[in-house]
């Protein structure tokens, strides 16, 4: 199964840019990064995705590097409500097979 | 909130006990995944069914099955139930997106609790 290596956690102030590093050491060619946080119990979330290129939406920038080996997720303006674990699974691109590993993730506590 | 919807919120049974968890997913979604998540663990893929047809197995007991059915809701059926099994149960469903990727979205979750 795919593997990825996030920091189990990290600080954060609050206004400040929190750069979340992901490590993709057995990422193929086929294979996005993802990128998903998870609020308290609540229902993982959707933030960002990208194959090779970096990528920007309204909630955060994604940096992969030229190898593919590692990503790095931004927030550019962190606010309490960031505080999450924050998970950087693989996701194949094929027809519909979705053996997703989301591993134990990064605890990002922002601080006031 | 995501358009997955999950039930029951919460399941409180014992041991032994046999439960069905339901899920619905978006609107047009084909494809239905269930997580398992511990306590202060990560999630768990148990298992992933596309337009009715299993596609994809993670680490799920024999104990435990799931279906989806013509209307595209999925069932995840745990039987035989053990202490160990208490957990919360998440559901997710995708769609195939422009760049043929599959991004998930998550529903709020069964809070199983095996006493």
């Amino acid at each position: 199964d795919a593997k990825t290596t996030q920091p189990p956690s990290m600080d954060c102030a609050e206004g400040r840019a929190a750069n979340l590093p992901c490590n993709h050491s057995t990422i193929s060619g086929n294979e996005y990064v993802y990128w998903y946080r998870q609020i308290h119990s609540q229902g993982p979330q959707y933030i960002i995705h990208g194959l090779k290129n970096n990528e920007t939406n309204e909630m955060a920038s994604l940096i992969i590097t030229e190898d593919r080996k590692s990503s790095t997720l931004i927030l550019p303006h962190a606010t309490l409500r960031d505080t999450a674990v924050y998970y950087c699974p693989q996701t194949p691109v094929s027809g519909g097979y979705q053996k997703v590993t989301f591993g134990t993730g990064t605890k990002l506590q922002v601080i006031p | 909130d995501s358009g997955v919807t999950q039930t029951p919120k919460h399941l409180i049974t014992a041991t032994g006990q046999r439960v069905t968890l339901r899920c619905s997913p978006r609107s047009g979604d084909l494809s239905v995944y269930w997580y398992q998540q511990s306590l202060d663990q990560g999630l768990q893929f148990l298992i992933q069914y596309y337009n009715g047809e299993e596609r994809a197995k993670g680490n799920i007991l024999e104990r435990f099955s799931a279906q989806q059915f013509p209307d595209l809701h999925s069932e995840l059926n745990l039987s035989s139930l053990e202490l160990g099994d208490s957990a919360l149960y998440f559901c997710a469903s995708s769609a195939r997106g422009s760049r043929g990727t599959d991004t998930q979205y998550f529903g709020p979750g069964t809070r199983l609790t095996v006493l």
